[in-house]
């Protein structure tokens, strides 16, 4: 079975610190793997995905296949980083689901 | 630029009644998938839908059923609505790759609360 592990509910940080919120999955075979956040009172939005091996709002996130895992970072936290992450993970091509992680809540302070 | 429509965006209904909800895709997307979000939990996909046809199921109750329309737009319908139903549920919609690489935008959610 499919499975996305987000180990922190919660992740304070201050303005121009180190972000890394923690990702791991499981899955036997090759998945795709999406960061997806989302503002206060706004929707769901695709961060990034793995394929892409972009670099979005200063966010990164690299697929680490030994260790199954795929943890977002960003080197200096703006307070409009602020939001909900969800790590997501996909085992097929497309109409197939994603399968999401429990969320992270990451909360810059200034 | 358009994005994904879903109404109605709340529903309050009792328990044992039927809901209808509705999503309208980014125009030329013809996957639609819908996705149940409880309290304090994450996204749970239910079913999804291309080319009017099923293409993934999840853990979708018997009570539920939704269909993808010529128009590409869907319908959940959920029927005998229990308490547990109430939730937000997502709809999403993706297209041609390359074009989206496959993503799939969300819409803002419909809120269904059953007393």
């Amino acid at each position: 079975a499919q499975r996305v592990t987000q180990p922190e509910k919660l992740l304070s940080v201050f303005k121009g610190a180190p972000v890394e919120l923690k990702c791991n999955y499981s899955y036997s075979g090759s998945p795709e793997l999406f960061w997806y956040v989302q503002y206060s009172r706004q929707r769901l939005q695709l961060l990034l995905r793995h394929i892409s091996r972009e670099s979005i709002k200063g966010f990164t996130a690299d697929l680490n296949k030994g260790e199954t895992s795929f943890h977002l970072k960003k080197p200096f936290a703006q307070e409009e980083d602020s939001a909900m992450y969800y790590c997501a993970l996909r085992t097929g091509g497309r109409g197939n689901k994603l399968v999401f992680g429990a969320g992270t809540i990451l909360r810059v302070k200034s | 630029a358009a994005g994904v429509i879903q109404s109605p965006r709340h529903l309050i209904k009792e328990k044992r009644e039927t809901a209808t909800l509705k999503c309208y895709p980014i125009p030329r997307h013809d996957t639609v998938y819908w996705y149940q979000q409880g309290p304090g939990q994450d996204p749970q996909f239910l079913i999804s839908f291309y080319e009017k046809m099923q293409s993934d199921k999840g853990s979708i109750p018997d009570r539920f059923s939704a269909q993808q329309f010529s128009d590409y737009h869907s319908e959940l319908n959920m029927s005998s609505l229990e308490l547990g139903d109430s939730a937000l549920y997502f709809c999403a919609s993706s297209g041609d790759p390359p074009e989206s690489l496959d993503e799939q935008f969300f819409g803002p959610g419909t809120r269904l609360t059953v007393l």
